[in-house]
C-alpha cells in the first residue's frame, strides 16, 4: 500500500541555517504531495502541497518539489527561525473521501 | 482560508463517564470528516472516517460502540468516548475535507483535544 517515510529527528539546528527534511513515497497511481506542521499542543496546519510531478510547493520560506523519478517531496527552508521549532510531516493522499497517509513526524528545533 | 474548530481543547473526566469532542467546519461545508488520535512524539493514526449522513468506517481495531461518530450535518462532526479508560487518555484531532474551489480535497485540521482519563 501507499506509505511515506520521513528522516528521523529530532533535527536541531541554529537559527538562519538551512533547513531540508527527506520525503520519499511510495504510492500507486499520482497522488497530491503535502506537508503539515504541528506547533507544541495543536493541531496540524497544512504548510503547502503539489499535486503533481514537477510541481513546487512553497509558503512562509519553505520549498518542495514533487519529484516523480526518485519518489520525493523534501522540504527545504534557506533560513530557519526559532518560530519554525515544530513538528514537521509530510503526507499523500487527496483523494476525495480518503484520509491523509502520514508520515512519522521530523521534529525541529532551532535555537537562538 | 479554511478553518476548522475542534471543541473541547482539553478535557479531564473521571473513568467510566463518556466525553464528547465536537469538530465544526466554519467557513465551508464538509461532506467527509476524519478523526485521528495521537500519541506523544508520534504521527496521526486514523480511527475513523465520518461522512455526512451515513455511519462512519472505522479502521480495523478502532471499537465503533467504544468511540462513537455522528456526522448530522456538512459543518458537524462528533466524537463520543464512552465508558472512557485511562488508556483512551490522547489527544484527538479531527480533519474536515474542504470542496471548494481551489482547496478541493484538501484537508483541514482542527487544533486537537487532550483527553486525559483519571
Amino acid at each position: 500500500g501507499d506509505s511515506v517515510t520521513q528522516m528521523e529527528g529530532p533535527v536541531t539546528l541554529s537559527e538562519e541555517a538551512f533547513l531540508t527534511i527527506n520525503c520519499t513515497y511510495t504510492a500507486t497511481g499520482y497522488p497530491s504531495l503535502f506537508w503539515y506542521v504541528q506547533y507544541p499542543g495543536e493541531g496540524l496546519q497544512l504548510l503547502l502541497k503539489a499535486t503533481k510531478a514537477d510541481d513546487k510547493g512553497s509558503n512562509k520560506g519553505f520549498e518542495a518539489t514533487y519529484r516523480k523519478e526518485t519518489t520525493s517531496f523534501h522540504l527545504e527552508k534557506g533560513s530557519v527561525q526559532v518560530s519554525d521549532s515544530a513538528v514537521y510531516f509530510c503526507a499523500l493522499g487527496g483523494s476525495s473521501g480518503y484520509a491523509l497517509n502520514f508520515g512519522k513526524g521530523t521534529s525541529l528545533l532551532v535555537t537562538p | 482560508g479554511a478553518v476548522v474548530s475542534q471543541h473541547p481543547s482539553r478535557v479531564i473526566c473521571k473513568s467510566g463517564t463518556s466525553v464528547k469532542i465536537e469538530c465544526r467546519s466554519l467557513d465551508f461545508q464538509a461532506t467527509t470528516m476524519f478523526w485521528y488520535r495521537q500519541f506523544p512524539k508520534q504521527s496521526l493514526m486514523l480511527m475513523a472516517t465520518s461522512n455526512e449522513g451515513s455511519k462512519a468506517t472505522y479502521e480495523q481495531g478502532v471499537e465503533k460502540d467504544k468511540f462513537l461518530i455522528n456526522h448530522a450535518s456538512l459543518t458537524l462532526s462528533t466524537l463520543t468516548v464512552t465508558s472512557a479508560h485511562p488508556e483512551d487518555s490522547s489527544f484527538y484531532i479531527c480533519s474536515a475535507e474542504s470542496q471548494g474551489a481551489g482547496t478541493k480535497n484538501i484537508q483541514y485540521f482542527g487544533a486537537g483535544t487532550r483527553l486525559s482519563v483519571l
